[in-house]
């Protein structure tokens, strides 16, 4: 079947713009995550769906971040008035149910100028 | 707060042989899961192998085995008969949306 999908695969911005990201999970998954990761580092934990809310966004950086699944499916994670800190991967991953094994989508590489 | 720490920022191995990656993690809970996941340089996270904590048997998945020391704290990941194929960086999580900052592994011919 099919695995996350997110688009765009790269997006090139200028600061100040604003920007949205998509995940597309496998189906019948109900959990949803969006990482950050910059070059050389591991995922770092910005936002976790459970259905359609958030259960946990704990990890998102600022009020320029924000999420939305609103039917439980797809997700997009948009980003206010972009700055050159915001370049990196952004990665989602979804699960059957919460702590299952994540599978990852190939990511979308934001570059802000 | 969970941490997640991997020592090994790169490991080299021979083809055929045997290589063990480190990691060490901190939770409070009882019950967690613990996870290994491949990036290679196609950035598509795979995952290699995943092990449940409350259970004392070491999850082995074909070549690829851990060594879950649930005291410690130590969750460390053997390749056996490396391939080229594993060239990759390798990073260590806890299922609290933690992960390590990775290893880079690279198999020589």
């Amino acid at each position: 079947g099919a695995g996350v999908s997110q688009t765009p695969s790269n997006k090139v911005t200028e600061k100040g713009k604003y920007v949205e990201l998509r995940c597309d999970p496998i189906s019948g998954h109900t959990a949803l995550y969006w990482y950050r990761q910059s070059l050389g580092q591991g995922p770092e934990f910005l936002i976790y769906f459970q259905g359609t809310g958030a259960a946990d966004d704990s990890g998102l950086p600022n009020d320029r971040f924000f999420a939305v699944r609103p039917e439980g499916s797809v997700s997009t994670l948009k980003i206010q008035r972009t700055e050159r800190g915001d370049s990196a991967v952004y990665l989602c991953a979804s699960s059957l149910f919460p702590t299952d094994t994540q599978y990852f989508g190939p990511g979308t590489r934001l570059t802000v100028l | 707060a969970q941490t997640v720490t991997q020592s090994q920022p790169e490991m080299s191995v021979q083809e055929a042989e045997t290589v063990t990656l480190s990691c060490t993690y901190d939770t409070s809970e009882n019950n967690y899961y613990l996870f290994w996941y491949k990036q290679p340089p196609s950035r598509q996270m795979i995952l290699v192998i995943r092990q449940e904590a409350y259970k004392q048997q070491n999850a082995t998945e074909n070549r690829f085995s851990v060594n879950f020391q649930k005291a410690a704290k130590s969750f460390s990941l053997k390749i056996s008969d490396s391939q080229l194929g594993d060239t990759a960086m390798y990073f260590c999580a806890c299922d609290k949306l933690i992960f390590g900052t990775g290893t880079r592994l690279q198999v020589f011919p």
